[in-house]
């Protein structure tokens, strides 16, 4: 089974607007750490945003902010005041365990595209 | 300071040829991740190693794949008798251990052609 969704292929949105790109999980640990990265049309994996599963508070980035409602399982980004550099594919990744680092499973991604 | 380093950068090989990909981790990263990403695609994890733990190889697609680490540093992903589906981007990535938190930093990538 999938353990990350990511339902939107593509989105638009227009410069300056916000926008929200969707992330459902799956896992049956209670520890786990979902993240958001950013893959520019150059290639390279850029960390966006992180959120554990036991903290309180959604994460925020500067524009970016992670909307986590856990009993739903979900982890959605926000994107604030999009800019044209802001295109690009996004992937919501998460890393089940305790406090080791181990594997991430990643979503499909969503391409994100800004208009001016 | 020196990000993830992956060698080579573009790599095209004949079907069934052997191939070697390198990574250099960020100095002092203890975890090394070895993904797979086909165009337009995910991630695909294949192998992660941590310290001198045995690794987590339950990615690998098939034997054909292997992995190792020398040293706790320098990783080299081996694709044998290449097969045309093993074409792809093939990311290292490296993080702390020790926390959740601690994000993976991703190397450019080696983009691998088989012919």
């Amino acid at each position: 089974a999938q353990k990350i969704t990511q339902t939107q292929p593509g989105m638009f949105v227009q410069e300056k607007e916000a926008v929200t790109l969707d992330c459902t999980y799956d896992t049956s640990d209670p520890s786990y750490g979902l993240f958001w990265y950013k893959q520019p049309s150059s290639g390279e994996m850029i960390f966006l945003i992180y959120q554990g599963s036991y903290d309180q508070q959604n994460a925020t980035e500067g524009r970016y902010s992670l909307n986590f409602q856990k009993a739903r399982k979900s982890a959605n980004l926000v994107i604030s005041a999009s800019q044209l550099g802001d295109s690009a594919m996004y992937f919501c990744a998460m890393r089940e365990g305790n406090t080791n680092a181990g594997k991430s499973t990643f979503g499909d991604g969503t391409t994100l595209t800004v208009k001016p | 300071g020196a990000g993830v380093s992956q060698s080579p950068s573009n790599k095209v090989t004949e079907k069934g040829k052997d191939v070697e990909l390198r990574c250099d981790p960020i100095s002092g990263h203890t975890a090394l991740y070895w993904y797979r990403q086909s165009l337009g695609q995910g991630l695909e994890f294949l192998i992660y190693f941590q310290g001198n733990s045995a690794p987590d190889k339950s990615g690998l697609p098939s034997d054909r794949f292997s992995a190792e680490r020398t040293g706790g540093s320098v990783s080299t992903l081996t694709i044998q008798r290449t097969q045309q589906e093993d074409s792809a981007v093939y990311l290292c990535a490296s993080s702390q251990a020790g926390s959740l938190s601690y994000e993976q930093y991703f190397g450019p990538g080696t983009r691998l052609t088989v012919t």
